[in-house]
């Protein structure tokens, strides 16, 4: 079974561009996650989708950070503009349930680098 | 959403047993207990969950006391594959993990 993709793996840009994250989960996975994770720090939630509705965006900073899932599949995950503490690794989730018992599946991360 | 606390790190020596402590004092009746792993430049890897009984898998032990106030992650044999951060997460009905700082395991040989 495929797992989690992300892609790009790296990114390096300059502070005030703009760069896009994609996910692709597990197939059958109706329900998604991005996590953004700071060196030292546990993974801190961003975003929570369930099919293509927004579960939880309570954490995301909106008004610079945008997702997405259209189709209820694959998701995309943008920051505009970029700051420099936004350098992190941005971790897409997935899993097949919804309740507390759910297993989550993670993919390897794009690590961002912000100069 | 109800949090845990767990020693910033622990020590072990290869092929001994680990029991790696958690605490989530207020833990509510409907919350699971979930223990994930991140090895270094991976993401978190599941480990094992529970939510009143104790659990075994493949990969280790989860003992809950019976309070449900604490649980243990228990790995009976460590290998220097196993170190890595172990985060003990409590997981409402919403399924979404709230990640703490975790316990990072050094295994020596």
């Amino acid at each position: 079974e495929a797992g989690v993709a992300q892609s790009p793996r790296y990114k390096i840009i300059e502070k005030r561009q703009s760069v896009a994250f994609w996910c692709n989960p597990i197939s059958g996975h109706a329900t998604l996650y991005w996590y953004q994770q700071i060196l030292g720090q546990g993974p801190k939630l961003l975003i929570q989708f369930q099919n293509n509705g927004v579960v939880d965006d309570s954490q995301l900073p909106k008004d610079r950070f945008s997702a997405e899932r259209l189709k209820g599949v694959d998701s995309t995950l943008k920051i505009q503009p970029a700051k420099l503490e936004d350098s992190a690794v941005y971790l897409c989730a997935s899993s097949s349930m919804t309740g507390g018992a759910g297993e989550l599946f993670f993919g390897e991360g794009s690590r961002l680098t912000v100069l | 959403d109800a949090k845990t606390t767990q020693p910033n790190s622990m020590e072990s020596n290869e092929e001994e047993p680990v029991h790696l402590p958690c605490n989530h004092s207020t833990i509510s009746g409907t919350d699971y207990i979930h223990w994930y792993r991140q090895l270094p430049s991976q993401g978190p890897e599941y480990v094992i969950h529970g939510l009143t009984s104790n659990v075994n898998n493949r990969m280790a032990s989860l003992a809950i006391a019976e309070d449900r106030k604490s649980s243990t992650l228990i790995l009976h044999r460590a290998t220097l594959r196993d170190a890595a951060v172990y985060y003990c997460i409590l997981s409402g009905n919403t399924g979404k993990l709230i990640f703490g700082q975790g316990t990072t395991l050094q295994v020596k040989p």
